[in-house]
């Protein structure tokens, strides 16, 4: 166990809809990191997040967005789902003690979008 | 940009058998770290092992050892006496300072299937 808590396991949606994802990060630690996986793309860096604010972005779409709150929980939001967002997502987080070098993972949410 | 090759996309060896699996990278930092996590059929993605760009004394953690090499840009993972267990899918990543940006570059993963 990590120590990373991601809600909900599995979710399923329809085409056009809008979920979020959560994600608790393990205690002391201020970075949250959001990463899909997909059978095409692999597993892509999404959005980085440092103590409330966003510290990079990566392969996001315009359609996705997150933010951290200030306990330090993370949410992303996906909205007008298509059938290709179908991914798992993975939230990380990292301990700035440690120079946010090693990334801890939660167990992930399936999304899948019908 | 980063990349991380895994050019190995399955393996299947049978229990107790030796197994490497490989992994290149490519960064034009200075300053960089190199990791593995697995991917068991449950899902989660864990933690293994991390180098540093500065370190490349390979390391030995009961069954598996590393072999990190600079000069040919690899960061090679041995699991010994492999066991069924072990079966999962392995990923190779590389981080990069970018001001406080650290996210990871991952290879497309490599799926080690041992046979008992």
């Amino acid at each position: 166990d990590s120590g990373v808590t991601q809600t909900p396991k599995h979710l399923i949606t329809a085409t056009g809809q809008r979920v979020t994802l959560r994600c608790s990060p393990r205690s002391g630690d201020l970075s949250v990191y959001w990463y899909q996986q997909s059978l095409d793309q692999g597993l892509q860096f999404l959005i980085q997040y440092y103590n409330g604010e966003e510290r990079a972005k990566g392969n996001i779409l315009e359609r996705f967005s997150a933010q951290q709150f200030p306990d330090l929980h993370s949410e992303l939001n996906l909205s007008s789902l298509e059938l290709g967002d179908s991914a798992l997502y993975f939230c990380a987080s990292s301990d700035p003690g440690g120079g946010l070098v090693t990334q801890y993972f939660g167990p992930g949410t399936r999304l899948t979008v019908l | 940009a980063q990349k991380v090759t895994q050019a190995q996309t399955e393996i299947s060896v049978v229990e107790k058998e030796d197994v490497t699996l490989d992994c290149v990278y490519e960064t034009r930092d200075t300053t960089y770290y190199l990791f593995w996590y697995k991917q068991p059929p449950s899902g989660e993605l864990v933690f293994l092992i991390r180098r540093n760009s500065f370190d490349e004394q390979n390391e030995i953690s009961g069954r598996y050892s590393w072999n990190f090499q600079k000069s040919t840009s690899s960061f090679n993972f041995t699991i010994t006496a492999s066991q069924v267990v072990d079966s999962a899918v392995y990923f190779c990543a590389l981080s990069a300072l970018r001001g406080s940006a650290r996210q990871l570059t991952f290879g497309s993963g490599t799926q080690l299937t041992v046979l008992p």
